[in-house]
């Protein structure tokens, strides 16, 4: 079983519409969260970091955090066509050391005009 | 913001040829550079976690005699992949950790990657 589950898409949504992505993991001790966007060919770009549980929103992302369920979500509100990339998540616990971060597979995102 | 650069985009090599990758942070001493390997779909795997000033640390299954890394300055870290083979083609791609905002617990600042071919 993988530590981060990550649905690969591809997930097709209409111009202005809400993204919905999230991730499961199951070791506890994970208490960093980020979610990168990646173009096709390109390194992946952070968007969100967050620590621990709770929500965090920066423009038209929201991050949420849900350590109880082990669950954590991307919303992306107003999509726009250049909002197609994948996305994946990544986390790692304050223990591990800094290149331990475990990637999902990443979800394919494509906004249609 | 960070930013780490990372050379060459794309190349195309002949099997049995060696490869230079480079990664340079820009506007941050980067003391530790991450190497990942990607395939099509599939998530980032790292490779090996370079230290400026000592050795690369590999992960499991890693051949550090084909995968060659130097960490050589504060700002500069390179990959080699020597004798190449078909099934070395692959997307490479460096991050540092932290970004020049956020410090160490912002994240990783990924490099552009390296889509290397191997005929």
């Amino acid at each position: 079983q993988k530590e981060v589950e990550q649905d690969p898409g591809p997930l097709s949504v209409p111009e202005g519409a809400i993204v919905s992505l999230n991730c499961t993991y199951s070791n506890s001790a994970f208490q960093y969260f980020m979610w990168y966007r990646q173009y096709s060919r390109k390194g992946p770009e952070l968007l969100m970091y967050t620590y621990s549980s709770g929500n965090k929103e920066d423009g038209r992302f929201t991050a949420q955090v849900d350590k109880s369920s082990k669950y954590i979500s991307l919303f992306i509100r107003d999509s726009q066509p250049s909002d197609s990339a994948t996305y994946l998540c990544a986390m790692r616990s304050p223990g591990d050391s800094w290149g331990k971060l475990q990637f999902g597979a990443g979800t394919q995102v494509v906004v249609t005009p | 913001g960070a930013v780490v650069s990372q050379h060459p985009s794309w190349v195309i090599c002949k099997s049995g040829t060696s490869v230079k990758i480079e990664c340079r942070s820009l506007d941050f001493q980067a003391t530790t550079m991450f190497w990942y390997r990607q395939f099509p779909k599939q998530s980032l795997m790292l490779m090996a976690t370079s230290n400026e000033g000592s050795k690369a640390t590999y992960e499991q299954g890693v051949e550090k005699d084909k995968f060659l890394i130097n960490h050589a300055s504060l700002t500069l870290s390179t990959l080699t992949v020597t004798s190449a083979h078909p099934e070395d083609s692959s997307f490479y791609i460096c991050s540092a950790p932290g970004t020049a905002t956020r410090g160490p617990l912002g994240g990783y600042t990924f490099g552009s990657g390296t889509r290397l071919t191997v005929v």
